[in-house]
């Protein structure tokens, strides 16, 4: 049963325009969000992070924005330049008890950004 | 400089042989976690560990075990390696149980069982 969707596999953007990525959650539990990046032949890498006693957070060119109320939360970078072109998964912590620390992921969408 | 290393970086093994895949991490993090990654799948939790000698299940535990006999290591090992298991393997910590951080991945390992 997956708890964070990612429902769309890839996006296309031209350079210089906004790339929006979305991802929902079925967890109330969940109070902690975040974005991973991985290129090819890496590891993810953590991008952003939100609590879910906000509803925005910024850092340069990407923000994240939570609805709770709507259990989504998305993820906007302006302007996209082609590095980063990358897949993109979200993820969510909380949850209380023994599973507290332990992240949920989702699928992953795949971002291409074009000249 | 901390940091999370994983080896080998690639694997070949014949069905039904026991491999076991290191991971190792200096940061001092408490919580360490093995994904596995799959077109079509995502990351997907197999096991992870929230302290020394401590170990949990996660969603595709079945044919996976870990040990954790200290902080800085949480090695996976595949008991009898099926062809199902062929996948990129990916190691993870964070800090501990109780604070929403980041994990931080290593650079993982390609597996592949012929």
């Amino acid at each position: 049963d997956q708890q964070v969707k990612q429902n769309s596999p890839s996006l296309s953007v031209q350079e210089g325009r906004i790339s929006i990525l979305n991802c929902d959650y079925t967890n109330s539990m969940f109070d902690y969000f975040l974005w991973y990046k991985k290129y090819p032949a890496e590891g993810p890498t953590f991008l952003i992070s939100i609590s879910s006693i906000k509803d925005k957070n910024e850092d340069g060119r990407f923000t994240v924005f939570l609805n709770k109320s709507a259990k989504h939360l998305s993820l906007h970078i302006v302007p996209s330049q082609p590095g980063d072109s990358a897949v993109y998964f979200c993820a969510a912590s909380g949850g209380g008890g023994s599973t507290l620390g332990r992240l949920y992921f989702g699928r992953g969408t795949q971002l291409t950004v074009w000249p | 400089d901390a940091e999370i290393t994983q080896s080998p970086r690639h694997k070949i093994t014949e069905t039904g042989r026991q491999v076991t895949l290191a991971c190792h991490q200096t940061w001092n993090h408490n919580n360490m976690f093995w994904y596995r990654q799959d077109l079509g799948h995502g990351l997907r939790l197999i096991h992870y560990s929230y302290g020394v000698q401590d170990t949990n299940k996660g969603e595709v535990s079945d044919g996976y075990s870990v040990s954790r006999s200290n902080t800085e290591d949480l090695p996976l090992t595949l008991e009898s390696a099926a062809s199902s298991q062929t996948s990129v393997y990916f190691c993870a910590s964070s800090l501990d149980q109780g604070a929403n951080t980041e994990a931080f991945f290593g650079q993982g390992t390609r597996l592949t069982v012929v």
